[in-house]
């Protein structure tokens, strides 16, 4: 399957402070990533949907202007924390899928553990 | 309400035997059902796929069912080993095309030798 890579795969930053986290699609053209945030013993929550070139969608509750997305092209999503809270602490996953077709897989990213002092 | 709900949080067996583990959502519609494994720390992997239309899918020692009227699907690891201890995530996707799939909150099976 493809592969996706993210970076960092930790980081560690002190309060009020952003943090950009990369998802690269290495051999795959990404049509569509998603981010997703997932806390200890729980589901994957799906952030965002973002397709290059336009504007991410935010599912309800996500602070869009707190989480800033951008796909600027078919191999690179970022996402990045701006001012950073010990709330947001959490193990962040980006996933990419062919978005011209149904019923693909979705190829996961090895994660970003996020630690907000 | 939509739900989709795996049948428990944990799931403990004896190694060499079979592991069956059960997914029911409600209120979706589900063009395709994917099943996906995560290891601690680790994002999922993909497992296997079944469309709406089909009944069983085989990879090797697993087995995927799919049945729309009862709206559940089952998953199935034979002889399993310590080393399939993780948990597993089944997915739905309502093929549009896209969108994100629809997790549930997964089972962490643990095999014991």
């Amino acid at each position: 399957g493809a592969v996706v890579s993210q970076h960092p795969s930790w980081v560690i930053c002190k309060s009020g402070t952003s943090v950009k986290i990369e998802c690269r699609s290495l051999d795959f053209q990404a049509t569509t990533m998603f981010w997703y945030r997932q806390f200890p013993k729980q589901s994957l929550m799906l952030m965002a949907t973002s397709n290059e070139g336009s504007k991410a969608t935010y599912e309800q509750g996500v602070e869009k202007d707190k989480f800033l997305i951008n796909h600027a092209s078919l191999t690179l999503s970022t996402l990045t924390v701006t001012s950073a809270h010990p709330e947001d602490s959490s193990f962040y996953i980006c996933s990419a899928r062919d978005g011209r077709t149904s019923g693909g897989e979705q190829f996961f990213g090895p994660g970003t553990r996020l630690t907000v002092l | 309400s939509q739900k989709i709900e795996q049948n428990s949080e944990a799931l403990n067996i004896q190694e060499g035997k079979t592991a069956t583990l059960t997914c029911n959502y409600t209120n979706y519609s589900p063009a395709y059902l994917q099943w996906y494994r995560q290891d601690p720390g680790r994002g999922p992997v993909f497992l296997l796929l079944i469309r709406e239309n089909e009944k069983e899918k085989r990879k090797e020692r697993l087995k995927v069912t799919f049945d729309t009227t009862l709206k559940q699907s089952l998953f199935h690891i034979t002889a399993s080993q310590p080393a399939d201890s993780a948990t597993y995530l089944c997915a739905l996707d309502e093929g549009q095309a896209g969108t994100a799939l629809i997790f549930g909150k997964g089972t962490t099976l643990s095999v014991s030798s």
